[in-house]
């Protein structure tokens, strides 16, 4: 079946420093996944996205890594600032598909 | 930069009744989504709609569910008699080109209390 999961519920980074944030997905036909940011009273906020056929994707003070053997996806945050803090969902799209698969999120807290 | 908007941004409703959420797509995106999140949940999705249609559907999307692009700037989900398990953040989004192609952006949700 479909499944999108991330490894940690909470992650606290202090400020300044890089975090690091990994979701595990099944479907092996998925073939375009999205970092989004939730913070509280808003919705998803894109942040960055990658195509199966990428291993790596940058973005500013992000980055995307991609590792399709084992199915892992993860974002890194660069310099991780106060408004950093925020529940970050991984999802997946089918191949053919035209929903989203979230997983259940990690909150984020940055310590000052 | 454009984003879509949700109105209300809290719509409390007795059970029972019907209720019509309503969204304002990015102006030029031609795909468009629900979700729900239920509090502290994982982001579900409800539905696709694309070319005045239902293009994908979930089975949390029932006959009670239903969905229409009124004009050309609004996407309403209506929910035809609300039971207390509706209840739920629900997030409209919109996206410019299919899923794997274009991202999907995101509005700010409309909570939905059923009493």
């Amino acid at each position: 079946g479909e499944s999108v999961g991330l490894h940690l519920p909470t992650l606290s980074v202090q400020e300044g420093d890089n975090s690091i944030i990994n979701c595990a997905y099944s479907n092996s036909a998925s073939d375009y996944f999205i970092w989004y940011k939730q913070e509280s009273g808003k919705g998803p906020q894109f942040i960055i996205d990658i195509r199966s056929n990428m291993d790596k994707r940058q973005g500013q003070r992000v980055t995307v890594l991609l590792n399709k053997t084992v199915k892992h996806l993860s974002l890194q945050i660069a310099a991780t600032q106060p408004g950093d803090s925020a529940v970050y969902f991984c999802a997946e799209n089918g191949s053919r598909g035209y929903k989203l698969s979230f997983g259940a999120g990690t909150t984020v807290t940055v310590r000052a | 930069e454009p984003e879509v908007t949700q109105t209300p941004s809290h719509q409390v409703t007795q059970m029972g009744q019907e209720v019509i959420l309503r969204c304002v797509p990015i102006s030029n995106h031609l795909y468009f989504y629900w979700y729900r999140q239920i509090l502290g949940q994982k982001v579900e999705f409800l539905v696709s709609f694309y070319n005045n249609e239902i293009s994908e559907k979930s089975e949390i999307f029932d006959d009670q569910f239903s969905v229409e692009r009124p004009d050309g700037s609004n996407f309403t989900l209506k929910i035809r008699s609300t039971k207390l398990e509706d209840s739920a953040m629900y997030f409209c989004a919109s996206s410019a080109g299919p899923q794997g192609n274009q991202p999907q952006h995101f509005g700010d949700g409309t909570r939905l209390s059923i009493l």
